[in-house]
């Protein structure tokens, strides 16, 4: 089975600087894909970035990157320029390439402080 | 933008009752899950479902839970006698496709308390 660790639970970046949240999963499969969710105090879900383990690449979106290190089985988030409303608990998620439709296994989350 | 739709958004309900949370897919997908949030702790699948039935379900989808499809829109889970422990938020999402490259598309939640 898949397992996905979150060892920061709590994290905190001053406005305008850049934080980084850490992830690692671990899988047998060769085929996946890698998620981070944002979870605002509303408690939605909401996408923030995904990576395909078949890319090389690191995925960006504006201010979200990630530093996938498929070795090591490690999938962070950087937030660059910090904004108050960036500030929420920021779940990592693991979804299986080689089991169609399979459920997403998340980690424990870390927990966001934006500081003005 | 189209979004997952859940009612109500919060649920109280005594121990032992039946309780039904209800969902709105987005419109084009085809696959549909619920999620479970406990306070404090990690999203927990639930179970998939489509083509009107369950793809694959986890072990705290026991018999006490079910979920339907009654019409061309509404995706529901049903509680049968709700137990304390059962005091989650429970999220509705869903996907266009089984392919793994689509994305999954959660809800709002459903805060349900049972007392």
């Amino acid at each position: 089975a898949q397992t996905v660790t979150q060892s920061q639970p709590e994290m905190s970046v001053q406005e305008a600087e850049t934080v980084t949240l850490s992830c690692t999963y671990d899988t047998s499969e060769s085929d996946y894909y890698l998620f981070w969710y944002k979870q605002p105090p509303s408690r939605q879900m909401i996408l923030v970035i995904r990576q395909e383990a078949y890319k090389q690449q690191n995925a960006t979106e504006n201010r979200f990157s990630v530093n996938f290190q498929k070795a090591a089985k490690s999938f962070s988030l950087k937030i660059s320029d910090s904004q108050l409303g960036d500030a929420a608990m920021y779940f990592c998620a693991y979804r299986s390439g080689e089991t169609s439709g399979s459920r997403l296994t998340f980690g424990e989350g870390t927990q966001l402080t934006v500081n003005p | 933008e189209p979004e997952v739709t859940q009612t109500p958004s919060h649920q109280v309900t005594q121990m032992g009752q039946e309780v039904i949370l209800r969902c709105v897919p987005i419109s084009n997908h085809l696959y549909f899950y619920w999620y479970r949030q406990i306070l404090g702790q990690k999203v927990e699948f639930l179970v998939s479902f489509y083509n009107n039935e369950i793809s694959e379900k986890s072990e705290i989808f026991d018999d006490q839970f079910s979920v339907e499809r009654p019409d061309g829109s509404n995706f529901t889970l049903k509680i049968r006698s709700t137990k304390l422990e059962d005091s989650a938020m429970y999220f509705c999402a869903s996907s266009e496709s089984w392919d793994s490259r689509s994305n999954t598309f959660f809800g709002q939640g459903t805060r349900l308390t049972v007392v």
